[in-house]
């Protein structure tokens, strides 16, 4: 299985902090992508990186890829209330469906 | 921004009866899929659809679903005779025509089986 592992599981900090979640992975991929879920919601698309990318931004966010280690991290900045929620590394193959960790949850503190 | 809608957002239904969830991908994707999660767990690969027929599915996907395009715009997964471990949160999801590409998800579906 290629499934994206997440760590750690559970994660809590204080607002303005910075969090960093990381994925690991364990055959070839084509992309890795990253999701948040809140509580009985949908999975909201942070951002996708190709395997052939090392690291991508997007606002607050910043995404690292590995693939000789075959692991990513997220690292989300100066968090904020609104960035608690479920977080989860989807890895891609060619075959287009996507590999689900079983994600990282995240507490920011006022 | 274009999005994926689902409906219903919440179904309950009995143990044997058969049950329809209903997906409206972005308009100009080619590719359709349905993910389910169970409370608690992991996000799983149900299904994949392409081209008007299904391109890959997942052990779990046995002979009580199904999938279908009716339209040009609905996509549907059918769940024949529904059993209590089939509550789940159902997703539907859609991508662009190119390998590597981003895959949008609906809200959901919550179907409990009692």
């Amino acid at each position: 299985s290629q499934q994206g592992e997440e760590d750690p599981q559970a994660l809590s900090i204080q607002e303005g902090e910075n969090a960093t979640m990381n994925c690991s992975y364990k055959t070839s991929i084509n992309n890795l992508q990253w999701y948040r879920q809140n509580s009985g919601r949908g999975l909201v698309h942070l951002i996708l990186i190709r395997s052939n990318e090392r690291e991508k931004h997007s606002g607050r966010l910043r995404v690292t890829l590995d693939t000789s280690k075959k692991s990513s991290s997220l690292l989300i900045t100066a968090s904020r209330a609104a960035d608690t929620a479920s977080y989860f590394c989807a890895t891609g193959s060619n075959d287009y469906k996507l590999s689900f960790g079983a994600g990282t949850t995240v507490t920011v503190r006022a | 921004e274009p999005e994926v809608t689902q409906t219903p957002s919440h179904q309950v239904t009995q143990m044997g009866q058969e049950v329809i969830l209903r997906c409206v991908p972005i308009s100009n994707h080619l590719y359709f899929y349905w993910y389910r999660q169970i409370l608690g767990q992991k996000v799983e690969f149900l299904v994949s659809f392409y081209n008007n027929e299904i391109s890959e599915k997942s052990e779990i996907f046995d002979d009580q679903f199904s999938v279908e395009r009716p339209d040009g715009s609905n996509f549907t997964l059918k769940i024949r005779s529904t059993k209590l471990e089939d509550s789940a949160m159902y997703f539907c999801a859609s991508s662009p025509p190119v390998s590597g590409n981003t895959i949008y998800f609906g809200e959901g579906s919550w179907l409990t089986v009692v």
